[in-house]
């Protein structure tokens, strides 16, 4: 199975800041990468696909890069409703897998 | 609007068995790959397992931790995804979310509010 490391596991930043969540595939996945934001309680809501683009409705202060096995996800400018878990999923391969999760809190 | 709605979760014994399902709106069901994906309380996400739809002859791919127990299975008529589990163990208490895969962005695209099944005697 392909191991999907994220980090850090949590960050605390202040609203506008500028935020980077990294996710380590344990091997090659091309670009077959997503990122998800999930709030407590509530279901993942996608956020990215393909590494780098944008899900329909998703804002542009989110944003992906990477390919191979190294990604990131930033958020430009933090808001408050932006503080949430963060999670990279890699469907390259069977089975699909997903990263630990990234948890942005509120300093 | 797309719209996926799981029921069918509830308390259930170790050993026991138990059947989701997920009614899906809004789009064309029989177009797409179905996905579940679980979380365990407190924890991160994992996939279950996935079918695919009448052009690949409705085939299916399960993670290993649920292969030969849990059975994934659907009926475009209804428009409607399931989840057969049986054997079930405390491990599999969980949360669990009906997604679909994008036909055009090939990714999961649209989750459900999830159902929570609790394995416990």
């Amino acid at each position: 199975d392909i191991q999907m490391t994220q980090s850090p596991s949590s960050l605390s930043a202040s609203v506008g800041d500028r935020v980077t969540i990294t996710c380590r595939a344990s091997r090659g996945i091309s670009s077959n990468l997503a990122w998800f934001q999930q709030k407590p309680g509530k279901a993942p809501k996608s956020l990215i696909y393909a590494a780098s683009s944008l899900q329909s409705g998703v804002p542009s202060k989110f944003s992906g890069s990477g390919s191979g096995t190294d990604f990131t996800l930033t958020i430009s400018s933090l808001q408050p409703e932006d503080f949430a878990t963060y999670y990279c999923q890699q469907y390259n391969t069977y089975p699909l897998t997903f990263g630990g999760g990234t948890k942005v809190e509120i300093k | 609007e797309v719209q996926l709605v799981e029921s069918g979760g509830g308390l259930v014994q170790p050993g026991g068995s138990l059947r989701l399902s997920c009614a899906a709106s809004g789009f064309t069901f029989s177009d797409h790959y179905m996905d579940w994906v679980r979380q365990a309380p407190g924890k991160g996400l994992e996939w279950v397992g996935r079918t695919r739809n009448k052009a690949y002859s409705y085939t299916t791919e399960y993670a290993a931790s649920v292969k030969g127990r849990f059975i994934i299975s659907r009926d475009d008529s209804k428009n409607s995804l399931y989840l057969q589990m049986n054997s079930l163990e405390t491990e599999d208490t969980a949360v669990y979310y009906c997604v679909r895969w994008g036909l055009v962005s090939g990714f999961h695209d649209y989750w459900g509010l999830g159902t929570l099944v609790t394995v416990s005697s």
